[in-house]
């Protein structure tokens, strides 16, 4: 079965501190795809960044940053230096197998407060 | 500009009426899927179509219905025997359904309310 969990429901912090959302997946395929959308207010999703099950390089991007470790099935996303428009809901997801459906976590709530 | 477009974005169903939501892409994509969204519960997937003509139950597909006659178009049907049918609901695309490494895009979203 594929799964996705993001442990942590909301997390609060203050402007320009760093703030890391974990993601944890479940897959027996060995050829996936993870994912981090960002969900502000308006509700459209937003994509961040996409990674391979073959490449565990980290990326950053910017302020962001993601760590993935295939070894503890984990996709981790950093926020160096949080702002304001930082706050929004931040999903992470899988995708494998040929019908491309997109198995999403529950979410987390990021709240950065000035 | 490309894109999906949904509407309505606000939509007041009295119980026991049957509502569609509507949501076209613009984008040429083969691949069309409907979520609904829940607080703490993530997105879960009611339908999706990898073509036209074709689309298949997902996890949550019970009092809802759809049908996908164009590329362009996936309404989904939001019938009386849908029990809670008050949320958030999320169209999206994607180029290819056996791409796995295209991202999905999304619309902006119809909020269901139940009154």
């Amino acid at each position: 079965a594929q799964k996705v969990t993001q442990a942590q429901t909301e997390i609060s912090v203050v402007e320009k501190e760093d703030v890391t959302l974990d993601c944890v997946y479940e897959t027996r395929d060995t050829t996936y795809y993870l994912f981090w959308y960002k969900q502000p207010p308006s509700g459209e999703l937003v994509f961040l960044i996409r990674r391979n099950s073959f490449d565990e390089q980290n990326e950053i991007s910017g302020r962001y940053s993601w760590n993935f470790q295939k070894s503890t099935s984990s996709f981790n996303f950093t926020i160096t230096a949080s702002q304001v428009v930082d706050s929004a809901v931040y999903f992470c997801a899988l995708r494998s197998g040929n019908t491309g459906k997109l198995i999403f976590g529950q979410g987390t709530t990021l709240q950065v407060k000035p | 500009d490309g894109g999906i477009t949904q509407s309505p974005k606000y939509l007041f169903r009295k119980e026991g009426q049957n509502v569609t939501l509507s949501c076209e892409q613009n984008l040429n994509h083969d691949a069309m899927y409907w979520y609904r969204q829940d607080p703490g519960q993530g997105l879960r997937l009611i339908y999706y179509s990898q073509i036209v003509n074709d689309f298949q139950k997902g996890d949550i597909a019970e009092g809802y219905s759809v049908s996908r006659e164009k590329k362009e178009s996936f309404p989904l049907t939001v019938t009386s025997a849908q029990k809670n049918p008050t949320a958030f609901y999320l169209c999206a695309s994607s180029i290819d359904p056996g791409r796995l490494n295209t991202e999905a895009f999304f619309g902006q979203g119809t909020r269901l309310t139940v009154v």
